[in-house]
């Protein structure tokens, strides 16, 4: 079956523009992370969504970035007027609910690559 | 502070040798380690999971063991091969379930022939 994938592979923007950047996760996954990960550095969380719970939003840096997960599946990461520091490869995983949760597997997708100029 | 520390940050061993990496994490409490591969321009693949009650876990070629007590993991790669060259990544839950992990920078591993 087909894994995680995310949309685009790469962007390239100018500092004050806009970006979505897209996920769609495995079938049947009832919970999305979002990561994003600088150049050198450690994967850092920036939201996760759990079924029709609200989302943890600890991790976003800034209310430039937003997130939505729609009907349970789609979903897509919002920068604001994005800066420079947001260059980073954003990924995203889904989650297997296992019967022992100590054991969940997350699958990540191949990333978004950002730029911005 | 919850932290994942790695070492080396990165390593560079000849093709058919082995090599061990370093996790020591502050992360608590503690519910599982993971070790993840990952390589360039690709997202982390999974290699092994482990609770605390589990001091060594084998996948293939690669074995993590942890000692919950001294908070320490390690992942050993016996008789590498070029396709080994990657990233990898330790990560800690905090808690049990669907909640946010802790992820170390990773060490990078260069196997050349």
């Amino acid at each position: 079956g087909a894994g995680v994938s995310q949309s685009p592979s790469n962007k390239v923007t100018e500092k004050g523009k806009d970006v979505e950047l897209r996920c769609d996760p495995i079938s049947g996954h009832t919970a999305l992370y979002w990561y994003r990960q600088s150049l050198g550095q450690g994967l850092e969380f920036l939201i996760y969504f759990q079924g029709n719970s609200a989302p943890d939003k600890s991790g976003l840096p800034s209310d430039r970035f937003s997130a939505e997960r729609t009907g349970g599946s789609v979903s897509t990461l919002t920068i604001q007027r994005t800066q420079q520091e947001d260059s980073a490869v954003y990924l995203c995983a889904s989650l297997e609910t296992s019967i022992n949760p100590r054991t969940d597997t997350q699958y990540f997708g191949p990333g978004t690559r950002l730029t911005v100029l | 502070k919850n932290q994942v520390e790695q070492s080396p940050q990165s390593l560079i061993i000849l093709e058919g040798k082995n090599c061990t990496l370093q996790c020591n994490y502050t992360v608590s409490p503690f519910s599982n380690l993971r070790w993840y591969k990952q390589d360039t321009g690709r997202g982390p693949v999974s290699l092994t999971i482990m609770t605390f009650s589990e001091n060594t876990k084998s996948n293939g070629r690669y074995t993590a063991t942890l000692d919950a007590d001294t908070k320490q993991s390690s992942l050993h790669i016996t008789a590498s091969q070029l396709s080994d060259s990657a990233s990898y990544i330790c990560v800690v839950s905090a808690r049990s379930g669907n909640t946010p992990l802790v992820f170390g920078k990773g060490t990078r591993l260069s196997v050349i022939a």
